[in-house]
Formats: C-alpha cells, sequence, structure tokens
C-alpha cells in the first residue's frame, strides 16, 4: 500500500516559473525524503527532511515538513526545461528504526515549458 | 562505485514462464529494496531486506513471486509462472542501514508478459 499521496497529480507551467507539489502521509515518520524520475530511468534522491526539522533548502529546492498536518511540500524555483519529471515523496516509518522501508506516494508529473 | 546494476534491462516472455530479474546493490549497503512500477499502482514496494534477510515481503503480490538475497552483493526477484498482469518496471533499490539516508536506485528492468 502507498504511504503518501502527492498533490496535484500533473502540473505544467513555464520555464522560470515556481513549482509546488504537496505530500500527505498517513504514519509517523523518521524522514521524509523526495525523488525525482524521469521518464524511463530510475529514481533520483533529492533531499531529504528528519522528523524533527520544518524546512530544508538545497539549491533551487525548498521542502517544508508540518508533521502535526501529516503533509509535506517541495517547491522548485525559478524552473527550467530539464526539471520536467515525475516527483515523489517517500516516508521511512519511525517504527522501524534504521532498517526502516521507504514507502512512496502517488508522483506528481512536472511538465516545464519553454 | 557503479551504483545499482539491475539486468537485464529489458525482458520480453511469455505466460507462463519463469522470469528471474537480478539486483547487485552498492558495496556496503546494507538494505535491499525491491519495487514495481505500473501506471495503475505506482510504486509498490514489493519486499525488502536488511543484512541479507527479508524484513517484509507483505508487497509481494503473491505466491508466484519469491525473492532471495544469497549474499551482499547479489539478489534476485523470480516470477513463476508470470501472467500478462506482472508486465511493469521492476526497481531494485539499496541504502546504507543507518539513520535518515537516501535510497539509490538502479535503472530497472522492463518486463513484459505476453
Amino acid at each position: 500500500s502507498q504511504q503518501g499521496e502527492e498533490d496535484p497529480q500533473a502540473l505544467s507551467i513555464q520555464e522560470g516559473e515556481n513549482a509546488t507539489m504537496n505530500c500527505s502521509y498517513k504514519t509517523s515518520i523518521n524522514n521524509l525524503q523526495w525523488y525525482r524520475q524521469n521518464s524511463g530511468r530510475g529514481l533520483v534522491h533529492l533531499i531529504l527532511i528528519r522528523s524533527n526539522e520544518r524546512e530544508k533548502h538545497s539549491g533551487r529546492l525548498r521542502v517544508t515538513l508540518d508533521t502535526s498536518k501529516k503533509s509535506s511540500s517541495l517547491l522548485i524555483t525559478a524552473s527550467r526545461a530539464a526539471d520536467t519529471a515525475s516527483y515523489f515523496c517517500a516516508t521511512a516509518p519511525s517504527n522501524t528504526g534504521t532498517a526502516s522501508k521507504l514507502t512512496f506516494g502517488t508522483g506528481t508529473r512536472l511538465q516545464v515549458t519553454l | 562505485d557503479a551504483g545499482v546494476i539491475q539486468s537485464p534491462r529489458h525482458e520480453v516472455t511469455e505466460m507462463g514462464q519463469e522470469v528471474t530479474l537480478r539486483c547487485k546493490p552498492i558495496s556496503g549497503h546494507n538494505s535491499l529494496f525491491w519495487y514495481r512500477q505500473t501506471m495503475m499502482r505506482g510504486l509498490e514496494l514489493l519486499i525488502y531486506f536488511n543484512n541479507n534477510v527479508p524484513i517484509d515481503d507483505s508487497g509481494m503480490p503473491e505466491d508466484r513471486f519469491s525473492a532471495k538475497m544469497p549474499n551482499a552483493s547479489f539478489s534476485t526477484l523470480k516470477i513463476q509462472p508470470s501472467e500478462p498482469r506482472d508486465s511493469a518496471v521492476y526497481f531494485c533499490a539499496s541504502r546504507p542501514t543507518v539513520a535518515n539516508t537516501e535510497a539509490f536506485f538502479g535503472q530497472g528492468t522492463r518486463l513484459t508478459v505476453v
């Protein structure tokens, strides 16, 4: 079963605009991670935010985490055509320690047009 | 390190045949995951191992699926007999067994059962 649900399912923006994707999850977590998948390829890790963190930045990426609402958001600023991909959130539940599994959400397909 | 290596990249087989997918995790990573990705069901966790031991196989769809990890550098996912509904992309991922670490994905095996 999937732990997370991303919203929206699909997003189309123009180059230079910001893209915001949201993720909701169900159980308590150790951390939440965001991954990117280009068409036909494997997933690539973007950023990890721990359960005791509220915001994290990495280049043009900004991630927020609200554990009280069990939700996270990924903001990509000044988007580029090369950002076109699917984006997934993944959660590591807090009840399984360091050997925790990663459960992925349904993903958001981002299309950035010139 | 060459990353997580999966083979084959593509597999086309007839219904009823046995299919074996292979994965070589990154050296030193003690956790290994098998995922299945389809348009309808998204990215599903099938099974994961920690130190070569299966920890959670609740995602394995049915008895036709089996997974092994005979040593730290090799895992297999076997489907016997295969059915058309097994057609999907199967991903292997590995990560170190420490808290708050990312997973590294292989390029996947695209399985088509006709």
